[in-house]
Formats: C-alpha cells, structure tokens, sequence
C-alpha cells in the first residue's frame, strides 16, 4: 500500500486553470476506473469532488473535471476562484475495498 | 440530512488502548459500507479500514493491521474502531467515513468532522 504520488504544490490566478497530477502503478490506477478526488480545507471534513475518475456527485461545480490514462489521473479546476485554495487528495482502490491516498497537493490561488 | 459523528479521542500513552465511535443520522445506516480515514498532524489522509454494511467483510491497512479492529452495530447505527498498541505514528484526527455503492462507486462521500488521537510516552 504504497501513496499515490501528487506534486506537493501547485498554484494558479483567479480565472486560470490548473491540473493536479496522480500517479499509481498498473495494481491501483491502471487497474480500476475507481479513481477519486477529495477538496480539504483545514480544520473542516474532506469533501468528494470527483467519482469514478471523471463525473461529479451532485452540487459540484462543472468547474472541476477528471480523466485518467493508464497509471496517471488528473483533476482539472477552470475559472479558478479564491475558495478553490485547499488541499487536495486523490484516491484508488488497489483490490476488493482496500484503498490508497495520494500524499496531497496544495493548491493556492495567486 | 446526513450526519457523521465521531468520538472517543484524546491522549494515551504508548502502548495504550482506545475506542472510538461514530454515530451516523440520517442515513439507513445498515446500508452502507464505512471506513476510517486518518491524518496525521502535516500529512496527507491515510485509509485506515473498511467495513460492508453487515460487517461480513473487514479490510486494513497494513500500517495498522494486527492492532486496530473495526465493528458496527446496525441497531445503533454505530461504527467503531478498537485500538490497541497504540504507537506515536497512530497519532492523527480519525475521520469516520461513508462508501456510496448502489449502481456507483462514491468512496467517502459522507465525513465526520474528525475525532484527535494523541500517542505520547
């Protein structure tokens, strides 16, 4: 159970967009479209921004968008904001429901 | 409304024991399969255990394997996490954590708002 790799920063200007890489291996990532993303604002609980690698449970905005090839997802934030500054954790299952965080990027808006 | 929420933290010393809880509201909590999830003071989340909404079905991260045990009681609509040989590296806010799976796979859709684990000598 090793992490998943993300850049440990990343910044953009309001109106920007960014994208947040995370890399596994072919026994997380590469093997199952169960890739995640989570938003972390410090002191509050995780929130889920991203399902299934790219579709969005419902109230979140279409501002963030997910993909995955091979080993490497990828979440996009567009028309950045100032209330997008946070952390932010990707995750995959590596078999049955035993899964695996990303160490966590983040993300500041300039 | 959904509500996750955990207690049982605070301080033991190593090699200590510690029980926490999460009760959930709002939710057929039979249902649905939970998790514990971690971060430790500057680091990243960690995925602690899983357990399927009968509790048939129990995994654990290797870091924690052998020491933590997880339950639920259906009737109390309940989830715990039975901590043992308490460790410095097993301090961390523990969250308690809901998987949405019928028809789609939403890991940890629903959170608590954390319960503070504090291992110290």
């Amino acid at each position: 159970q090793s992490a998943l790799t993300q850049p440990a920063s990343v910044s953009g200007s309001p109106g920007q967009s960014i994208t947040i890489s995370c890399t596994g291996t072919s026994s997380d990532v590469g093997s199952y479209n169960l890739v995640s993303w989570y938003q972390h604002h410090p002191g509050k609980a995780p929130k889920l921004m991203i399902y299934e690698v790219s579709k969005r449970p419902s109230g979140v905005s279409n501002r963030f968008s997910g993909s995955k090839s091979a080993n490497t997802a990828s979440l996009t934030i567009s028309g950045l904001q100032a209330e997008d500054e946070a952390d932010y954790y990707c995750c995959s299952y590596e078999g049955s429901s035993v899964r695996v965080f990303g160490g966590g990027t983040k993300l500041t808006v300039l | 409304e959904v509500r996750l929420e955990e207690s049982g933290g605070g301080l033991v010393q190593t090699g200590g024991s510690l029980r926490l809880s999460c009760v959930a509201s709002g939710v057929t909590f039979s249902s649905y399969e939970m998790n514990w999830v971690r971060q430790a003071p500057g680091k990243g989340l960690e995925w602690v255990s899983y357990i399927s909404g009968s509790g048939n079905t129990i995994y654990y991260a290797d870091s924690v394997k052998g020491r933590f045990t997880i339950s639920r009681d259906n009737a109390k609509n309940s989830l715990y996490l039975q901590m043992h040989s308490l460790r410095a590296e097993d301090t961390a806010v523990y969250y308690c954590s809901r998987d949405t799976v019928f028809g789609v796979v939403m890991p940890f859709d629903y959170w608590g708002q954390g319960t503070l684990v504090t291992v110290s000598s």
